[in-house]
């Protein structure tokens, strides 16, 4: 079954709404969570939350890890167009793994 | 710049042959990784490399092939015997595996004709 589990899988919003994006995780001996934004091609690496960091902000974008119930979220408010595009959430299975990568979420933002 | 090449940008191929998609990195990174991303499905690990000459299998291998004869290259082959060849490639580099500050390329769109 899916180790990273990412809802919703599509949303439309508005300009100006604030959005959040839920990840979900199990894997055996947590080190860290990862955010990466994906707008054409290449996913460009937004946060990275581990164990003794455990909230994030940059601009319009913040997120938190919660490790007890193993999920994190990616908040964005006063959404722009430029916002549009597809956030994967990954962490590594276990140990010194390579990251495991969730389906993604693909955010529309629509003026 | 330092950072990771990926070629061709697209590529046809018909059914039964194999190709090769190439990714180079300038970034003096050790470990690089393949990944496959289909519609809906997010990106799957092929192959991953923690050092020159050597490689491991990621969750779908199953008729793809890798090499890793310099530290800078690490190019995936297509076979013939992938069953469902057509998506959007894409290679990565880290320092090392336990390093998650991922580079990405540009990715292969590959289309089986």
């Amino acid at each position: 079954e899916d180790k990273v589990v990412q809802s919703p899988l599509s949303l439309v919003v508005h300009e100006g709404d604030t959005v959040t994006l839920n990840c979900s995780y199990e894997v055996t001996n947590f080190r860290s969570l990862l955010w990466y934004k994906q707008e054409k091609k290449a996913p460009t690496f937004l946060f990275m939350l581990t164990s003794s960091g455990i909230e994030k902000k940059s601009g319009r974008l913040s997120s938190i890890l919660d490790k007890k119930e193993l999920f994190s979220i990616l908040n964005i408010t006063a959404t722009q167009t430029g916002d549009s595009a597809v956030y994967l959430c990954a962490v590594p299975n276990s140990g010194n793994t390579p990251l495991v990568f969730g389906k993604g979420t693909r955010l529309s933002v629509i003026a | 710049d330092g950072g990771i090449t990926q070629s061709p940008k697209y590529l046809f191929r018909k059914e039964g042959q194999n190709v090769t998609l190439s990714c180079e990195q300038n970034l003096n990174h050790d470990a690089m990784y393949w990944y496959r991303q289909d519609p809906g499905q997010g990106l799957r690990l092929i192959y991953y490399s923690q050092i020159v000459n050597d490689f491991q299998k990621g969750d779908i291998a199953e008729g793809y092939s890798v090499s890793r004869e310099k530290k800078e290259s690490f190019p995936l082959t297509v076979t013939s015997a992938q069953k469902n060849p057509t998506a959007f490639y894409l290679c990565a580099s880290s320092g090392q595996v336990s390093n998650y500050g991922y580079t990405f390329g540009s990715g292969t769109r590959l289309t089986v004709v």
